[in-house]
């Protein structure tokens, strides 16, 4: 069973252009969730969503930053006109449907790391 | 969310035992406490979680006192592998209808093992 994918692992864009960022989950789960992470800091909650649903976006920007889980395909996690301060590294994870037991843990990828020059 | 408390930063040698106690004195009833593991250029990864008592898995034990207040994660026998940033979250299960889905991360504790 493969883990979460995300791609690509390392991305360079320059200030003002866009970034898309992808997640696959893990096979059988259909929760998806966004974080960020700074260099010697913890990881902070962007977004959380299920297919073709946006459940809790408490902790996107509120310009610039947009997340999609389509029926079909990964979830996208869309940066425009990024600037220096973007830079870092963005983790998605993944969980089963709630309700299906265990408790709710959540499976990391291995982060795209977003360089903006 | 219960806020946590753990060292910035241990150092253990290799085949030690190592302890890493997170305070919580904030921690709610329906709180669990969970840790993850992160290593460098690498997403965390859950390692344990219990609500009170002791609870041991094939990677660490995690001891929780009565007063729940604290929990003390334990790793026998550490390897160089075994270095990487330990996180101590607290929070309510989905599951409950009351918690959160956003993980709450500290800045974690930075284990070095030493050869």
């Amino acid at each position: 069973n493969a883990g979460v994918m995300q791609n690509p692992r390392h991305l360079v864009r320059r200030r003002g252009q866009e970034a898309r960022l992808r997640c696959s989950p893990m096979k059988g789960h259909s929760h998806v969730y966004w974080y960020r992470q700074l260099p010697e800091e913890g990881l902070k909650f962007m977004v959380y969503l299920q297919k073709e649903n946006i459940i809790d976006e408490s902790g996107m920007p509120k310009e610039r930053f947009s997340a999609e889980f389509p029926k079909e395909g990964p979830s996208i996690l869309r940066i425009q006109q990024v600037v220096r301060g973007d830079s870092a590294a963005y983790f998605c994870a993944s969980s089963p449907p709630l309700g299906t037991g265990g408790v709710d843990t959540q499976y990391f990828g291995p982060g795209t790391r977003l360089t903006v020059l | 969310l219960a806020k946590t408390t753990q060292p910035i930063s241990m150092d253990s040698y290799e085949g030690q035992e190592v302890n890493i106690t997170c305070s919580h004195n904030n921690i709610a009833t329906n709180d669990y406490i969970t840790w993850y593991q992160q290593f460098p250029s690498q997403g965390p990864r859950f390692i344990i979680q219990g609500y009170k008592t002791k609870v041991t898995n094939e990677v660490a034990s995690l001891f929780i006192p009565a007063d729940r207040k604290s929990s003390t994660l334990s790793l026998p026998r550490v390897s160089l592998s075994d270095t990487a940033v330990y996180y101590c979250l607290v929070g309510t299960s989905a599951y409950s209808g009351a918690g959160s889905y956003q993980l709450t991360f500290g800045k974690g504790t930075k284990l070095s093992v030493i050869p």
